[in-house]
C-alpha cells in the first residue's frame, strides 16, 4: 500500500529538548515536504526536498532542520523547540517529475512544546 | 510571494443543496489545481485535480477552472453532512526540481441535516 508514515503521531515535550519527527514514503517519490498547520493560517511549508541531498527552505523554516540522506526518508529536526512550534505537522511526498500528480500526506504529528 | 486565496467561511448549506467553494490564485504560470478535503485533526485527502480550462466531474463533485480569470471552484451536489470539513485549494507550478505547491487557508463547509 502506498503511504507516507510519520512518527510519532503525538508528542508533548519541553522547551529546548531536541526532537526529531521521522517521515518515510514507499512510493519512490523524489519530492518530499514538511508543513505545519495552525488555526487560521492554513498549511505552511517548512522545508522541501527535491531529491537525495537536495533540500530548500519553504515559507517558515526558522527553528527547523531537515536532511535527505535516503530517498524514502525526510526527518524534521527541532534542535531547540520553543512553544511557538506547537502545531500539527504533516509530511508529504510527490513524484516530482509528474507535475499533475497530487501530494500524498502522512497522518500528521501533533507536537506540544511546553 | 505566490498566493492562493479562499473564503475562510464558514459556509453553511442545508443537506441536499449545492455547495460552491471558490479559490483564486496570483501566479498566471500555475499549471495544476487540486482540491483537498480535511476533517478536523486529520490529513488532507485529495478530492479532485484539474489542469485544463473547463469543468471536470467526478460523482457529486465538479471542479471548474478558468485560467484567464485565475479562478478555480469546487461544486458539491446533493451535499451530505459527511461533507462537512475544511476544503483546501492547492495550486501547483513547475515540474521536476522546480515543482511548487501552494495551499490556500481553506474554507470550512458545514452541511446541516
Amino acid at each position: 500500500e502506498a503511504q507516507v508514515t510519520q512518527n510519532p503521531r503525538y508528542l508533548i515535550t519541553v522547551t529546548g529538548k531536541k526532537l526529531t519527527v521521522t517521515c518515510s514514503q514507499n512510493m519512490n517519490h523524489e519530492y518530499m515536504s514538511w508543513y505545519r498547520q495552525d488555526p487560521g493560517l492554513g498549511l505552511r511549508q517548512i522545508y522541501y526536498s527535491m531529491n537525495v541531498e537536495v533540500t530548500d527552505k519553504g515559507d517558515v523554516p526558522e527553528g527547523y532542520k531537515v536532511s535527505r540522506k535516503e530517498k524514502r526518508n525526510f526527518p524534521l529536526i527541532l534542535e531547540s523547540p520553543s512553544p511557538n512550534q506547537t502545531s500539527l505537522y504533516f509530511c508529504a511526498s510527490h513524484p516530482g517529475r509528474i507535475r499533475n500528480q497530487p501530494q500524498h500526506f502522512g497522518d500528521g504529528t501533533r507536537l506540544s512544546i511546553l | 510571494q505566490k498566493e492562493v486565496e479562499q473564503n475562510s467561511g464558514p459556509l453553511s448549506v442545508p443537506e441536499g443543496a449545492i455547495a460552491s467553494l471558490n479559490c483564486t490564485y496570483s501566479d498566471r504560470g500555475s499549471q495544476s489545481f487540486f482540491w483537498y478535503r480535511q476533517y478536523s485533526g486529520k490529513s488532507p485527502e485529495l478530492i479532485m485535480f484539474i489542469y485544463s480550462n473547463g469543468d471536470k466531474e467526478d460523482g457529486r463533485f465538479t471542479a471548474q477552472l478558468n485560467k484567464a480569470s485565475q479562478y478555480v471552484s469546487l461544486l458539491i451536489r446533493d451535499s451530505q453532512p459527511s461533507d462537512s470539513a475544511t476544503y483546501l485549494c492547492a495550486v501547483g507550478e513547475g515540474g521536476g526540481s522546480n515543482y511548487k505547491l501552494t495551499f490556500g487557508k481553506g474554507t470550512l463547509l458545514t452541511v446541516n441535516p
